[in-house]
């Protein structure tokens, strides 16, 4: 099993620009949610989904939209790059639930200017 | 008040010393806690769940304290390749879909 995986490794953007941070899994698992790591700030939720067709806010969307039409891929929308979006992004999955074991991605680094 | 607080550290320590952590949480109802550990530039693994009645896992004690809120991780005999940050998680959001990261504490582990 590959487990997690994210493409691109990097990216660089322009200001007003959009792109989609790819996500996908291939343990089946039902429950996936991208997180955001700014220095000193931990990791951020910014959306999750329980199950293909479901998708929710968590606590920084603003900027960022989602869909889940299969339950291996979730990819993540940037649809006007600012430079507050600069960070490093993480993809996860679980079995069921967001309290089970969560299993992460590489990450995706990416900067605004 | 952040919801989930931990000292960032970091903490030097030399080889075989033990160190403590501690993770404060701000929701009483909170009901899964976890440890992760991030190696630098790399994705957050799960150390251990924390478990009501404490749980060991070879050098790594994890206890939970519930009427003061916080949680602990104990590492004994350290060693240099236990330099990581390491994250206290949450699961704030009592519908279960939630979990909120502390910021890390980070530990360097010096022969």
């Amino acid at each position: 099993n590959a487990g997690v995986t994210q493409t691109p490794k990097f990216q660089v953007l322009k200001t007003g620009q959009s792109m989609t941070l790819q996500c996908a899994q291939d343990m089946n698992h039902e429950y996936m949610s991208w997180y955001r790591q700014d220095p000193g700030m931990g990791l951020r939720l910014i959306h999750y989904s329980v199950g293909a067709g479901i998708t929710d806010q968590g606590e920084v969307p603003n900027g960022y939209n989602v869909s889940r039409s299969t339950t291996e891929d979730f990819p993540l929308r940037l649809l006007s790059a600012a430079p507050s979006q600069t960070s490093v992004y993480f993809c996860a999955s679980s079995y069921a639930q967001a309290q089970e074991t969560q299993y992460f991605g590489p990450g995706t680094r990416l900067l605004v200017l | 008040r952040k919801e989930v607080e931990q000292d960032p550290g970091p903490f030097n320590v030399p080889e075989g010393a033990t160190v403590a952590f501690n993770c404060t949480y701000s929701n009483s109802a909170s009901q899964s806690f976890f440890w992760y550990r991030q190696d630098c530039r790399k994705e957050p693994k799960l150390l251990m769940s924390v478990y009501s009645s404490g749980n060991e896992d070879g050098r790594f004690t994890a206890q939970l304290n519930r009427a003061s809120q916080y949680i602990s991780l104990l590492i004994r005999d350290s060693k240099l390749s236990d330099s990581a940050t390491y994250l206290c998680v949450v699961n704030i959001n009592n519908a279960g879909n939630m979990l909120t990261f502390g910021g890390g504490t980070r530990l360097m582990v010096k022969p």
